[in-house]
């Protein structure tokens, strides 16, 4: 079962460094989503691709955020200057491509902690 | 502005009895609507979802209502069992919009 994966599942960093996430999609799936969830708050949308074309960024996501998804199929999610504030679960998800109607699926996140 | 509402932080049910979860929602262009579960330290995983042009959807022990009038859906939970016991988290989309709007969550503990 080739589920939504993420790497690195936990990240301690020091205020000012900068991180980068991967996250590799269900393989069939064309839509790729990033979501931050912090303590007593659902998820919420950061950005989502389809293919490699980023078609909506949050206004959550500020300049120091930048994401990718170079070839269609994996995508990583840096922040740079990091801020304590950036402490936060950040999720990735998949579904597929036509419709509207489609189920998005999670992976098991990336748990950011900055010092 | 919250536009998926779940107002109840928590419920606590008895085993083998019905949990009942609710969420509103203010946005009357969701036509899509999904709940997820979710356990600590893991992703969230999807349970059952609902178009607008229904209002109902049945998968074994899991029922979803949607009334729209009432801008409200409702996950049932028959019989609860204490592997149940996790977040809930109720979602919305908008046609071609792919993004989902989520709510808090609600914490269901279910008693042996």
């Amino acid at each position: 079962d080739t589920g939504v994966s993420q790497d690195p599942r936990h990240k301690i960093t020091k205020r000012g460094q900068n991180v980068t996430f991967r996250c590799d999609p269900i393989s069939e799936h064309n839509r790729l989503y990033w979501y931050r969830q912090t303590l007593g708050q659902g998820p919420e949308f950061l950005t989502y691709f389809q293919n490699e074309a980023q078609l909506e960024k949050s206004r959550l996501l500020s300049d120091r955020f930048s994401a990718e998804r170079p070839k269609g199929s994996f995508s990583t999610l840096e922040i740079q200057r990091t801020e304590q504030g950036d402490s936060a679960m950040y999720l990735c998800a998949s579904s597929q491509n036509s419709g509207r109607f489609y189920e998005q699926y999670f992976g098991p996140g990336t748990r950011l902690t900055v010092t | 502005d919250q536009q998926v509402k779940q107002n109840s932080p928590s419920l606590s049910v008895q085993e083998g009895r019905i949990s009942i979860l609710n969420c509103d929602y203010t946005n009357s262009m969701f036509d899509y609507f999904l709940w997820y579960k979710k356990y600590p330290a893991e992703g969230p995983t999807f349970l059952i979802s609902i178009s607008s042009i229904k209002d109902k959807n049945e998968d074994g022990r899991f029922t979803v209502f949607l009334n729209k009038s009432a801008k409200h859906l409702s996950l049932h939970i028959v019989p609860s069992q204490p592997g149940d016991s996790a977040v809930y988290f109720c979602a919305a989309k908008t046609g071609a919009n792919s993004k989902l709007t989520f709510g808090k969550g609600i914490t269901l503990s279910v008693r042996p």
